[in-house]
């Protein structure tokens, strides 16, 4: 079965770049049939989306963070990644990546940044 | 501030049923299917119902959703100790092209 697993630093430093990759297992990032979305939950509050990419590359984020946000996919390495620019403590949070827009399953177990200097 | 419309807080006793309502507008729910998620304390959410009504291979049939207009509602029949969890119900928006979140639901087993 398909598993996500996220990667990358728990600690940024703020106005630096959040950086995470989501590795896929099990399954095909260049699968036609999936979009791969990225989600975040602040401590202690709900769900938030972020974006989401397809096989392709096309791409859409949420207008709220669309002119910080990059998703990319690497088919070669059978995973899709997250950067987050100019990072405020605002953006503490558990990120996850799924499958799929809306649909989202499986998801990953998350992991925790925290903006801090 | 999210854009579907969940209560905080549920509870209930073991071996009632109880049911969590989520509501919309029309770029949302009142025009795309729901699914809804269960979130356990220290982990990921689950997808645990789709298309409305729809249960993925492994969830109870005890959870059951259902959909009306621009609401949507999560029915938990013979509520068990272990249902204390978050809830999130979800669905496509249009405006946004994108998917949109309840604020979450904790449900209490008293």
């Amino acid at each position: 079965q398909v598993q996500l697993q996220e990667s990358g630093p728990g600690l940024v430093k703020p106005s630096e770049t959040l950086s995470l990759t989501c590795t896929v297992s099990g399954g095909s990032v260049s699968s036609g049939s999936y979009y791969w979305s990225w989600i975040r939950q602040p401590p202690g509050k709900g769900l938030e989306w972020i974006g989401y990419i397809y096989y392709s590359g096309s791409t859409n984020y949420n207008p709220s963070l669309k002119s910080r946000v990059t998703i990319s996919v690497d088919t070669s390495k059978n995973q899709f990644s997250l950067k987050l620019s100019s990072v405020t403590a605002a953006d503490t949070a558990v990120y996850y990546c799924a499958r799929d827009g809306v649909r989202l399953d499986p998801w990953g177990q998350g992991t925790l940044v925290t903006v801090s200097s | 501030q999210s854009v579907l419309t969940q209560p905080p807080s549920a509870s209930g006793t073991p071996g009632q049923r109880v049911t969590i309502s989520c509501s919309g507008s029309s770029s949302n729910i009142g025009s795309n299917t729901v699914n809804w998620y269960q979130q356990l304390p220290g982990t990921a959410p689950k997808l645990l119902i789709y298309r409305n009504n729809q249960r993925p291979s492994g969830v109870p049939d005890r959870f059951s959703g259902s959909k009306s207009g621009t609401s949507a509602s999560l029915a938990i029949s013979g509520l068990q100790s272990e249902d204390e969890a978050d809830y999130y119900c979800a669905a496509w928006d249009d405006s946004l092209n994108g998917p949109v979140f309840g604020g979450g639901t904790k449900l209490t087993v008293l």
